[in-house]
């Protein structure tokens, strides 16, 4: 399973945009790029999933280069509520990425008034 | 829709005990993956369920196994309880053996 490094922690002020990036250099070609949430005391929420260019949804936007090496995962206009711990999953294809995840340490994102 | 309830939130046992850990599954759903998360770390893949037998295991001892029973619903039993067991065990559900997971709040073991 290819490793992801992403930062431990970031910091940010309400109302601003954050980009959160990972780096999987050793990706595989089968491989799916998948973002979860976990806020204290709860389990992983599934954010967004891509495999190339830009992926939206209505929470956030997904951001892969063409060498797919990185992907960095935006959250526009965060709030508060958007306190948590974000991990960056990489996954043998879209069906076997769901499988059996495979978690890192995750980025703890601290959101200040 | 309740969503993937687990059972006790919280629990704590002593050293060379054994716990049980249970968790109903998302309406609809048919395979149940467990996880250990230890704190300050990710989510560590322990086993998946699916028509009720272990589909899939992660790196772990057998001291820990698990059921599935026919509603779908699942245990995790840890035997032998050792200090490095204290974690958040975590319970995902998902419709057949390839889509998304759905987390439960997880049950918080103690050991001491």
């Amino acid at each position: 399973l290819a490793k992801t490094t992403q930062p431990i922690s970031m910091d940010s002020y309400e109302g601003q945009e954050v980009n959160i990036t990972c780096s999987h250099n050793n990706i595989a070609t089968n491989d799916y790029i998948t973002w979860y949430q976990q806020f204290p005391s709860q389990g992983p929420r599934f954010i967004i999933q891509g495999y190339k260019t830009k992926v939206t949804n209505e929470v956030a936007s997904l951001f892969i280069p063409a060498d797919r090496k990185s992907s960095t995962l935006s959250l526009p206009r965060v709030s508060l509520s958007d306190t948590a711990v974000y991990y960056c999953l990489v996954g043998d294809g879209l069906n076997s990425g769901y499988s059996t995840l495979t978690f890192g340490k995750g980025t703890m994102l601290l959101v200040s008034p | 829709d309740a969503g993937v309830t687990q059972s006790p939130t919280h629990l704590i046992k002593t050293r060379g005990q054994q716990v049980t850990l249970r968790c109903s599954p998302k309406s609809g759903h048919d395979t149940v993956s467990w996880y250990q998360q230890a704190l300050g770390q990710g989510p560590q893949f322990i086993f998946q369920y699916y028509e009720e037998e272990e589909r899939q295991r992660g790196n772990f001892p057998d001291r820990f196994s698990g059921h599935q029973f026919p509603n779908y619903s699942s245990e995790l039993n840890v035997n032998a309880l050792l200090l490095g067991d204290s974690a958040l065990y975590l319970c995902a559900s998902s419709l057949t053996v390839d889509n998304e997971q759905f987390f439960g709040p997880g049950t918080r073991l103690t050991v001491l």
